[in-house]
């Protein structure tokens, strides 16, 4: 039972222009979400987050935003650059990880970006 | 450099054998979290340790076993290894709300 899910495997886009990575979740007593995001011979790498008390958080070029009542987040690229070519791991936790919590992230399948030159 | 160190890198086995993988969390962190990464799977939680108690478990078959030691360093044990157990197994140590990964160990199970 997949509990994050991100169901585009990969997508493409120009340089310059917006990327938007979709995730949708099934439990409701998730209220913590992060992105990561992970090179290939490399170790997933956090890149944001946002907690069920917001609907939006904004790092630079990174914007996750979240709709509760429809169990989705989505994260916006502006503008997308080849560097950010990777694959992209929605995350999702009931409470906020604590070093000694039992909490763990669930994990979607991941989505592949491109980013063309 | 996320302060997670992975061993080995890579590893090729064979159908039954037993293989040991290699975790030291970041410096300060107590917690562990081993994850498997199979192709076209996301990350799949096995298992988590703090201070060297097992504090939560996942989708980890009776054939894997963990462990933390008292310098905090974990181990994962894999045996009797099966093809389908061809993966990248990642490690992570948790600090401000989030998991900072090791750079995986890739199994091969020829």
């Amino acid at each position: 039972d997949q509990q994050v899910k991100q169901n585009s495997p990969s997508l493409s886009v120009q340089e310059g222009r917006i990327s938007i990575l979709n995730c949708d979740y099934t439990n409701s007593m998730f209220d913590y979400f992060l992105w990561y995001k992970k090179y290939p011979a490399e170790g997933p790498t956090f890149l944001i987050s946002i907690s069920s008390i917001k609907d939006k958080n904004e790092d630079g070029r990174f914007t996750v935003f979240l709709n509760k009542s429809a169990k989705h987040l989505s994260l916006h690229i502006v503008p997308s650059q080849p560097g950010d070519s990777a694959v992209y791991f929605c995350a999702a936790s009931a409470r906020l990880l604590t070093q000694g919590g039992s909490e763990k992230l669930v994990f979607g399948k991941g989505t592949k970006l491109t980013v063309n030159p | 450099d996320s302060g997670v160190t992975q061993t080995p890198k890579h590893l090729i086995t064979a159908t039954g054998q037993r293989v040991t993988l290699r975790c030291s969390p970041r410096s300060g962190d107590l917690s562990v979290y081993w994850y498997q990464q199979s192709l076209d799977q996301g990350l799949q939680f096995l298992i988590q340790y703090y201070n060297g108690e097992e504090r939560a478990k996942g989708n980890i078959l009776e054939r894997f076993s963990a462990q933390q030691f008292p310098d905090l360093h974990s181990e994962l044990n894999l045996s009797s290894l099966e093809l389908g157990d061809s993966a990248l197994y990642f490690c992570a140590s948790s600090g401000n709300g989030e998991l900072f990964f090791g750079e995986g160990s890739r199994l091969t199970v020829l």
